[in-house]
């Protein structure tokens, strides 16, 4: 069975600087997909950033970038520039196919605090 | 654009009570829905999905039951809710293949 594991429960960092949440992952797939989501107070779940697993190279979507490791299944999200805004529950989540449907696993998610 | 809706936001019932939560999808045709439960500060536990309209395949054994009644209405149910049903629920929604999940606001669930 999949696991994610989010190892590091909570975060703090200082407005502007640059954080990176680690996750790893534990599968015998070789396609695959990865997401980060993103929860923040209001609680609703935000899509930040996917990668495909057959893809050597990180996804990027502006301030909000990955380290993809296959090989070490090791899956990690870089916030450049870090905002007050980003402050949130962050979510690494793994994809599965099975009977039609996707089907993520979460890990346990990691509380990020960003001060002023 | 697409748009995903549940209702509602907060609920507060009673032990041995029903449950009827409602999660509907605008403007896509045949989406594959889905069902999760979040407990206080953990992550997300898929409860149930649905391909295709009266077809539901359940993820864990629990006191509760999902109907998919037409294309973009997804329902999440319980006949006598226990306390244990407590939580945050969030209905998602995805295209085929390799497309992310996208989610509603969720509902709070608090049984006393």
């Amino acid at each position: 069975a999949q696991t994610v594991t989010q190892s590091q429960p909570e975060m703090s960092v200082q407005e502007a600087e640059t954080v990176t949440l680690s996750c790893t992952y534990d599968t015998s797939e070789n396609n695959y997909y990865l997401f980060w989501y993103k929860q923040p107070p209001s609680r609703q779940m935000i899509l930040v950033i996917r990668q495909e697993a057959y893809k050597q190279q990180n996804a990027t979507e502006n301030r909000f970038s990955v380290n993809f490791q296959k090989a070490a299944k090791s899956f990690s999200l870089k916030i450049s520039d870090s905002q007050l805004g980003d402050t949130a529950m962050y979510f690494c989540a793994f994809m599965k196919h099975d009977g039609g449907a996707q089907k993520l696993v979460f890990g346990q998610g990691t509380r990020l605090t960003i001060n002023p | 654009s697409q748009t995903i809706h549940q209702w509602p936001a907060t609920l507060v019932q009673p032990v041995g009570s029903p449950l009827s939560l409602e999660c509907t999808v605008e403007g896509t045709s045949n989406p594959n829905l889905y069902w999760y439960r979040q407990a206080a500060g953990r992550g997300l536990q898929l409860l149930f999905y649905s391909v295709g309209i009266g077809q539901i395949s359940s993820e864990v054994p629990q006191n509760l039951s999902a109907s998919r009644p037409q294309d973009r209405q997804f329902i999440l149910s319980s006949k006598k809710l226990l306390l244990s049903d407590s939580g945050f629920y969030l209905c998602a929604w995805s295209r085929d293949g390799n497309q992310p999940q996208h989610f509603g606001d969720g509902t709070r669930l608090s049984i006393l």
